[in-house]
């Protein structure tokens, strides 16, 4: 069975430039989550969508972040402009359903803004 | 609100020592909590979980009790091993959501 897939796996911007991950989760999974890990911390939810429904987005930026998951399958996170504090990894995970079900990481988006 | 507090490391120790790594919460209720690890160059991956108080979770030779009296879940194991090298992350889930903890390095030397 594949895991989780994510792309790009590195990412080097320049600030103000638009960026974009895509992931690709377990099949069959009803929840996704995409998460951001600074250097030497836990990851922190951004959002989570129960199929295509985003259920908790209270931790989005949403002025510069937004994600879509339009066929409650892959999902896109986007960062538009990019700051230098957004250089972080990028996690995506799927569950079958919801955060008490074990979650599947994809290995990240290493993100670098300069 | 919610939270979760784990020793910092990083965590140095010979092989076949004995290891625990620290991890407490703060939440109302009873959560479910976790313990993720990270090798390297790979995703976070379920090491083991507990969903109620006294509950005890395990896997490879790794165990950690629920602990409603001291909200506590620390990790043990009784002889680690150079693979157990990685980064091991303490969650809990409340109300549909989850947090991480910062994570303890392991450093295992041969």
């Amino acid at each position: 069975e594949a895991g989780v897939v994510q792309s790009p796996r590195y990412k080097i911007i320049e600030k103000k430039q638009p960026v974009a991950f895509w992931c690709n989760p377990i099949s069959g999974h009803n929840t996704l989550y995409w998460y951001r890990q600074n250097l030497g911390q836990g990851p922190e939810l951004l959002i989570r969508y129960e199929n295509e429904e985003a259920v908790d987005d209270s931790q989005l930026p949403k002025d510069r972040f937004s994600a879509e998951r339009l066929k409650g399958v892959d999902s896109t996170l986007k960062i538009q402009p990019a700051e230098l504090g957004d250089s972080a990894v990028y996690l995506c995970a799927s569950s079958v359903e919801g955060p008490r079900s074990e979650q599947f990481f994809g290995p990240g988006t290493r993100l670098t803004v300069l | 609100g919610n939270s979760v507090t784990q020793m910092e490391g990083p965590v140095t120790l010979s092989e076949e020592a004995f290891l625990t790594i620290n991890c407490t919460y703060t939440a109302t209720g009873y959560p479910s909590l976790f313990w993720y690890v990270q090798y390297p160059g790979e995703g976070l991956q379920l090491l083991l979980k507990a969903t109620k108080a006294d509950d005890k979770g395990s896997n490879k030779g790794f165990e950690a009790t629920y602990r409603k009296e001291t909200t506590s879940f620390h990790l043990e194991k009784g002889s680690v091993q150079v693979s157990d090298s990685a980064v091991y992350f303490c969650a809990l889930s409340r109300d549909d959501k989850i947090i991480f903890g910062k994570g303890t390095r392991l450093h295992i030397l041969p």
